[in-house]
This record gives structure tokens, C-alpha cells and sequence, in this order.
């Protein structure tokens, strides 16, 4: 069996703090793949990274920043400046390979304010 | 990129009624496609696999005669939810896997927001 936890239910910051969404994840398969969705208020899952289990280098686009380790079961994701447009739920989730269907996490609210 | 587009965007229908949503992959052959539901403030439930020419896969849980799943094209698959009840009432989240490809992201439509009244 997989599972997704994300700790974090509810977060708020203040424009330009930064912040860091955790996940951590249990898995038996060797081979798997991990991902973070932002799902602004209007439904629509907006996919921001994916990352094979075999490529533990950190990733950063722009603002975003994402750390995985595998020794810790971690994929977390960090906001650096974070802006009111960043508010959303954000989802962590687990490819299985062997199954081949994901599983997520419960999502963390993610609440800017100017 | 990669398209998957989701119809209705929302639907309100009377209680026995059956709806149907669409979801189609625009620019992409889906020989897999996923049916979510998420109720409010809750994550995405995996509801089923369709894979096209073939039944779909359900997960534990999930009424195949309600919920009717069919992936006749790699560009098409359709939820039938039949009877609806109010208590199907939900957000509903379709995602394609590429053609060939095991673990690419799998590409979102849209959702749909269904009420039954």
C-alpha cells in the first residue's frame, strides 16, 4: 500500500514571506514518481512538477523550489516570495508504477495576504 | 501542451436523473484515462481506470452500475452517473495519461461540479 501525507492542512503567510509545503510518502515500489498539483478556486488541478524516483536533485523554476529525499520519504516544495496569486490548495501525490494510478495527499490550503 | 478538456464545467440535474460528463484529450492519444471525485475541502478520491477499447477498473467502493465508465476512443472517455441522489453531488476530475508514455503527468480537465437537487 502507498500513502501521501501532508501534515500541513492550513497555512497562511504574508505576501513576500516564504513558505515551505511538506510531503512525505510511503511506498514499497523501488521505481515511482511524485508530484505537485496547485488547485486554484476555480477546480482545476494545474500540474507545477514531477520527479522519478531515481533523480533526488533539487528543482527550482522561478519561485518555486521543490527538495526531495529519498532517505526521509520527502518531496517538499517551498514558495520563495510567495504573492496572493499563490493562494490555493496544493497537492502531493504518488505514482505507482506497478499499479499505475497515483494517490494524493489531502492537500494543504495555502492563504497569502497582502 | 497537453490538453484534456472537461464537459460540463458544472451540471444541476433532478434527483433520478442520469448525467453524463465528457473527457476528451485535445492534442494526445489517452490510452488511459482517471475519474476523480472530491468532495469539499477533501482530496481527489481515485473513483476508476478506463482504458480505451477495454471495461474500466474500480477502485474498491465505487458502484460500477452507477457510475458507468466508456473509453471507446483514445480521445474520449464518458461518466455516466445514473440515478444521481444527492449525495452524488461532488466535483468530479477526469485526467488522461499519454499514449505510451507510463508516467508522465497525468493532464487535468477542467472538473465538474455536479448538484443534485
Amino acid at each position: 500500500a502507498q500513502k501521501v501525507t501532508q501534515a500541513q492542512t492550513e497555512i497562511s503567510v504574508v505576501e513576500k514571506e516564504d513558505v515551505t509545503l511538506d510531503c512525505v510518502y510511503e511506498t514499497r515500489d523501488t521505481t515511482y514518481y511524485l508530484f505537485w498539483y496547485k488547485q486554484p478556486p476555480s477546480g482545476e488541478l494545474v500540474f507545477l512538477i514531477r520527479r522519478n524516483s531515481f533523480d533526488e536533485q533539487n528543482e527550482i523554476s522561478g519561485r518555486y523550489s521543490w527538495n526531495f529525499q529519498k532517505s526521509t520519504s520527502s518531496f517538499n516544495f517551498t514558495i520563495t516570495a510567495s504573492q496572493v496569486v499563490d493562494s490555493a490548495v496544493y497537492f502531493c501525490a504518488l505514482f505507482n508504477t506497478n499499479a499505475g494510478k497515483s494517490t494524493f495527499g489531502d492537500g494543504t490550503t495555502l492563504t497569502v495576504k497582502p | 501542451g497537453a490538453v484534456v478538456s472537461q464537459h460540463p464545467s458544472w451540471v444541476i440535474c433532478k434527483s433520478g436523473t442520469s448525467v453524463k460528463i465528457e473527457c476528451r484529450s485535445l492534442d494526445f492519444q489517452a490510452t488511459t484515462m482517471f475519474w476523480y471525485r472530491q468532495f469539499p475541502k477533501q482530496s481527489l478520491m481515485l473513483m476508476a481506470t478506463s482504458n480505451e477499447g477495454s471495461k474500466a477498473t474500480y477502485e474498491q467502493g465505487v458502484e460500477k452500475d452507477k457510475f458507468l465508465i466508456n473509453h471507446a476512443s483514445l480521445t474520449l472517455s464518458t461518466l455516466t452517473v445514473t440515478s444521481a441522489h444527492p449525495e452524488d453531488s461532488s466535483f468530479y476530475i477526469c485526467s488522461a495519461r499519454n499514449r505510451g508514455e507510463l508516467a508522465t503527468e497525468a493532464f487535468f480537465g477542467q472538473g465538474t461540479r455536479l448538484t443534485v437537487v
